[in-house]
């Protein structure tokens, strides 16, 4: 098992762009959770899923984010458009039932 | 939302020494787990552990759910056990995490 991928690892975008940041969860886990650590907030969390469902979107901090899990093997986090403070490492991680979670490698986004 | 709280913020010690790490949180919860976040930020899960004591290693956990606590112990440290120790909590499927426990050890 590969563990929880995500891409891009590193992400340098000018204030505007659009990010798209991708995860592909552990095959049978049936949850997933979006992140986002900074040093002034720590560990956030974003959103998640169950089963594909997103259960809990409440801690997506605006109207630019947005996630989406089109199957059980694959989610997006989106920031569209960005802004300097949007600058993070995002991690996605898993879990079968919520119960041990194994996070990816997270995706360090810089927003100039 | 559930409030946790680690101690100490910062830790350094000496190659060999033991800690212990403190993790406090502010309601019932059915769901504790111990990470370590190395130097190149990468989490690692280290304990599920709700309640009652596990122990992988030189590491060790215990969770005394009814008082609302959790303690990670880490005997004879190396220098490979630096980086950033946090505890999350849930109740039902939502984790909260603390603000973690930043250990240095020094050769």
């Amino acid at each position: 098992d590969a563990g929880v991928i995500q891409s891009p690892r590193h992400e340098v975008t000018e204030m505007g762009q659009e990010v798209t940041l991708r995860c592909k969860p552990i095959s049978g886990h049936d949850y997933l959770f979006w992140y986002r650590q900074t040093m002034m907030r720590g560990l956030e969390l974003l959103i998640y899923f169950n089963n594909n469902v997103p259960i809990d979107d409440s801690g997506m901090p605006e109207d630019r984010f947005s996630a989406k899990m089109p199957n059980a093997s694959f989610s997006t986090l989106k920031i569209q458009p960005s802004e300097p403070r949007d600058s993070a490492v995002y991690f996605c991680a898993c879990g079968a039932g919520a119960n041990v979670l194994t996070f990816g490698a997270g995706s360090r986004l810089t927003v100039l | 939302g559930i409030q946790v709280e680690q101690s100490p913020p910062d830790l350094i010690l000496q190659e060999g020494a033991n800690s212990t790490l403190r993790c406090n949180f502010s309601d019932s919860v059915n769901n504790l787990q111990w990470f370590h976040q190395n130097p190149w930020g990468q989490l690692i899960n280290l304990f599920y552990i709700p309640s009652g004591t596990k122990q992988n290693g030189r590491l060790s956990a215990t969770t005394v759910a009814t008082e609302r606590y959790s303690l990670l112990y880490i005997s004879s440290s190396q220098t490979t056990d630096s980086g950033v120790y946090f505890c999350a909590v849930a109740t039902g499927n939502q984790f909260y995490f603390g603000t973690g426990t930043s250990l240095t050890v020094i050769p």
